[in-house]
């Protein structure tokens, strides 16, 4: 059991290039979440998840994608990279069924727009 | 939308001292609490979360309080040890998770 899986680790990105963040997660759980946190602050929900083939969009959606094929995979799309999207991205899971139910994070993706 | 501020922002602490974080919330919908610990560098990990049906729940060394009339929940942390020094994260969830700016507390041995 795996838990929250992401891909890649780190990655540094010219302005204007395209990426896609990868998410999986190995606990059948239904609802997923993309964040972004920016050095010495919160995180700030991009993007989510309640199911298979159903997104929406968080309190910082501008500029990104998200797809839900599966129940296991949740990427997330970078079209045009922009220096403000340098951030450390976290995916995170939580059961399905009930909304308020803890949420299990991956290790995040640190990102670089140079 | 949901708002959460906290306070402090910055908390250093004797160890074996108690160390108090203090979270305030707008929307009186919200009906769950969780608290994260994050390490330097690593993802956020729940520590420990309360429902809006609980005033008061323990778990160890730690502590959250809920005031659901004034809106505001708090973690304590007792017998501080070096091992909880960490930027600690309060949520509030209505519809999704709203997470406060963190406050980063160290533990001076």
């Amino acid at each position: 059991n795996a838990g929250v899986t992401q891909t890649p680790k780190f990655r540094i990105l010219k302005i204007g290039q395209s990426m896609t963040l990868q998410c999986a997660q190995d606990m059948n759980h239904n609802y997923m979440y993309w964040y972004r946190q920016d050095p010495g602050m919160g995180l700030k929900l991009i993007y989510y998840s309640v199911g298979a083939g159903i997104t929406d969009k968080g309190e910082v959606p501008n500029g990104y994608n998200v797809s839900r094929s599966t129940t296991e995979d949740f990427p997330l799309r970078l079209e045009l990279a922009a220096p403000s999207q340098t951030s450390v991205y976290f995916c995170a899971s939580s059961q399905g069924g009930d909304s308020n139910q803890p949420q299990h994070f991956g290790d995040g993706t640190r990102l670089s727009i140079l | 939308g949901e708002n959460v501020e906290q306070h402090p922002s910055t908390l250093s602490v004797q160890e074996g001292d108690s160390a108090v974080i203090k979270c305030t919330y707008s929307d009186s919908a919200s009906n769950y609490f969780p608290w994260y610990k994050q390490e330097l560098g690593k993802r956020p990990q729940l520590i420990i979360d309360i429902r809006s049906n609980v005033g008061e729940k323990k778990d160890q060394r730690i502590a959250v309080t809920l005031n659901k009339t004034a809106k505001h929940f708090s973690l304590h942390i007792t017998e501080t040890q070096p091992e909880d020094s960490a930027v600690y994260f309060c949520a509030a969830h209505d519809y999704k998770l709203s997470f406060g700016a963190g406050t980063t507390v160290t533990v001076r041995a």
